[in-house]
């Protein structure tokens, strides 16, 4: 079975970095093709794909977001960290982590996400 | 940068048929992937490269993409089809995945 689970702050300061980890299991980020990447979604608006990391690290990014943005992966922990500086409260919203397997450029599964609130 | 297009709102009858359109230039070109997304809840890939459905998805959900357009057809539609509906391809542009803005389905 394949599950991913996100964790974090759920509150951060304006100006603070916010980092947040999606620990997954049921696959590897080592095999071929496949990605983990993170998608946020303020309330009640679109989803928006942040970051991705790819089987052999490469990486890819939003380009409004990019100089913010940094994504790594832990594989012998099954972990993938991002960190977004400067958070502003048009960052709030809700965070998920997803895979993107082989073969497709899709998210095939998701975490519950979690909440995140930017606010003095 | 590549844009998607989608009609905000789309209210349908149960039972009747629900189509839910996703509009960028020359998408035909392209991979589309559609997730629903019920109020609350998890996204949820219903369709993936314009017409192939995950394993669990009904066959009520299907779609198509020619020209400028992809279409996500719900036939049979029941009050469970309630959702958001997001399209989504690779911006090879940028070589990053693209959402659309949403659709949100109203069953009557």
């Amino acid at each position: 079975q394949i599950t991913l689970n996100e964790s974090g702050p759920a509150m951060v300061k304006p100006t603070e970095t916010l980092t947040l980890t999606c620990t997954f299991s049921g696959f590897s980020l080592s095999t071929d093709g496949v990605g983990v990447g993170w998608i946020r979604q303020p309330p009640g608006k679109a989803l928006e794909c942040l970051a991705l990391i790819y089987w052999d690290d490469d990486k890819s990014y939003s380009p409004s977001l990019k100089s913010r943005l940094t994504i790594a992966r832990d594989t012998s922990k099954n972990q993938v960290v991002l960190t977004m500086t400067n958070m502003d409260p048009v960052d709030t919203g809700r965070y998920y982590c997803g895979r993107k397997p082989t073969g497709v450029g899709t998210f095939d599964i998701w975490g519950q996400g979690t909440m995140v609130t930017v606010s003095s | 940068s590549y844009e998607l297009t989608q009609t905000p709102s789309v209210s349908v009858a149960p039972g009747q048929t629900a189509k839910i359109t996703c509009g960028g230039d020359s998408l035909e070109r392209r991979a589309v992937h559609w997730y629903h997304q019920r109020a609350g809840q998890v996204p949820v890939l219903v369709v993936f490269n314009n017409n192939n459905r995950p394993s669990g998805i009904p066959e009520r959900f299907s779609g198509s993409n020619s020209g400028n357009t992809a279409t996500l057809t719900i036939s049979r539609v029941e009050a469970g089809d309630e959702a958001d509906y997001y399209c989504q391809v690779w911006d090879s542009d940028s070589d990053h995945p693209l959402f659309g803005a949403g659709t949100k389905v109203t069953v009557l």
